[in-house]
């Protein structure tokens, strides 16, 4: 079983609505939670970091976190075309300061 | 943010040859670094992690003569691949983090082409 699961899409929503982001994880014991942007041809960068259960809400981007289910997930409101790319899950399993990624979920943004 | 610098962001190079791939932490100390190598359409895959001052650990299946890693100080790892042939042409990428709590910064990454 994968440490980090994500579906690889391509997840298509059309510009406006909503897109709802998932991932599940294994490690019960993870403690950190973080989502990444990839575009194509570049390196990821972060979107969103969340630690606690709930949710968190930065602009149009929401992380909510359940660490009873091991499920995380990003949503994001009001989805533009420039939000097309790859989110990839990551989470702490506390070895070595690694964090372990997920193999991505390609977002498409159609107008 | 905390930065990570990587250069070069594009290197082409005849087969056979080796090339040096230089990650700094701008901003932060980096006791330890990771590399990933990603090919097209395909998730990031951890290569090996640089630790600052002893050997990095590299993951299965990942040959540690051909992609040598120095971690010479607390802001500079390098990943060398040595002997480069075309199946080597990837997009590499490092990264690495402030502290245990942090996110990760990721580097530009660097496409490599051997020709």
């Amino acid at each position: 079983q994968k440490e980090v699961e994500q579906n690889s899409g391509p997840l298509s929503v059309p510009e406006g609505a909503i897109a709802s982001l998932n991932c599940t994880y294994s490690d019960r014991g993870s403690q950190s939670f973080f989502w990444y942007r990839q575009y194509s041809g570049k390196s990821p960068e972060l979107i969103m970091s969340i630690y606690s259960n709930g949710d968190k809400e930065d602009g149009r981007f929401t992380a909510q976190l359940n660490k009873a289910s091991q499920y995380v997930s990003l949503l994001i409101r009001d989805s533009q075309p420039s939000d097309s790319a790859t989110y990839l899950c990551a989470v702490d399993t506390g070895t070595a300061s690694k964090l372990t990624f997920g193999t991505g979920t390609r977002l498409q943004v159609t107008l | 943010g905390a930065v990570v610098s990587q250069h070069p962001s594009r290197v082409i190079c005849k087969s056979g040859t080796s090339v040096k791939i230089e990650c700094r932490s701008l901003d932060f100390q980096a006791t330890t670094m990771f590399w990933y190598r990603q090919f097209p359409k395909q998730s990031l895959m951890l290569m090996a992690t640089s630790n600052e001052g002893s050997k990095a650990t590299y993951e299965q299946g990942v040959e540690k003569d051909k992609f040598l890693i120095n971690h010479a100080s607390l802001t500079l790892s390098t990943l060398t691949v040595t002997s480069a042939h075309p199946e080597d042409s990837s997009f590499y990428i490092c990264s690495a983090r402030p502290n245990m709590n942090t996110e990760a910064f990721f580097g530009q990454g660097t496409r490599l082409t051997v020709v």
